[in-house]
């Protein structure tokens, strides 16, 4: 089956640097990738949309400034939380839509990267 | 405002049992509608799809209800198992469907399958 990888798995960083996490589609293109955030025991929460080749599109209240997306090709896209700060650790997931398929098709999702900022 | 609503936060049944989870939602009118299976620490599996014009569909010991008219998904797991203990969430395209329409997901509920 399809599959998306994030890297890191898991990384703790110290407050006010910055920290980048990779999301990769291995064996299918995507032309649109999902960022997520989930805090323990709350849902799944959508950050912004990223396109191959254009800006992202960030949720209300996401500040785009501090979550830098770029999705630079059609299988790669890199989500890089700058000055983080202790909030923002969480698991953050992102999802990836098979390109040309079917609309309504199956988005796949990576096994998430958990962030401590510490 | 939109929301999905998962009915139960949580829900114990003893094994063998049929698991039952609800899923409500307002202010959307989704093409499809899908169910995810997600692990303490994981992220989540896609299980079922089902569409507007779908009534029921089933995978294995999977089944689920789509009720445009309710507004409302049913899904099922017979012949429940410990190994079926996990988080199940809810999810539907916020938009139109198009390629760029995110997921927007339920809360969840917690499935313990109790041997």
């Amino acid at each position: 089956g399809a599959v998306v990888s994030q890297h890191p798995s898991w990384v703790i960083c110290k407050s006010g640097t910055s920290v980048k996490i990779e999301c990769r589609s291995l064996d299918f293109q995507a032309t649109t990738m999902f960022w997520y955030r989930q805090f323990p025991k709350q849902s799944l929460m959508l950050m912004a949309t990223s396109n191959e080749g254009s800006k992202a599109t960030y949720e209300q209240g996401v500040e785009k400034d501090k979550f830098l997306i770029n999705h630079a090709s059609l299988t790669l896209s890199t989500l890089t939380v700058t000055s983080a700060h202790p909030e923002d650790s969480s698991f953050y997931i992102c999802s990836a839509r098979p390109t040309g398929g079917e609309t309504g098709n199956t988005i796949y999702f990576g096994e998430g990267s958990w962030l401590t900022v510490v | 405002s939109q929301k999905i609503e998962q009915n139960s936060e949580a829900l114990n049944i003893q094994e063998g049992k049929t698991a039952t989870l609800t899923c409500n939602y307002t202010n959307y009118s989704p093409a499809y509608l899908q169910w995810y299976r997600q692990d303490p620490g994981r992220g989540p599996v896609f299980l079922l799809l089902i569409r507007e014009n779908e009534k029921e569909k089933r995978k294995e010991r999977l089944k689920v209800t789509f009720d445009t008219t309710l507004k409302q998904s049913l899904f099922h797991i017979t012949a429940s198992q410990p190994a079926d203990s996990a988080t199940y969430l809810c999810a539907l395209a916020r938009g139109w469907n198009s390629g760029n329409t995110p997921l927007v997901f339920g809360k969840g509920t917690r499935l313990s399958v109790i041997a």
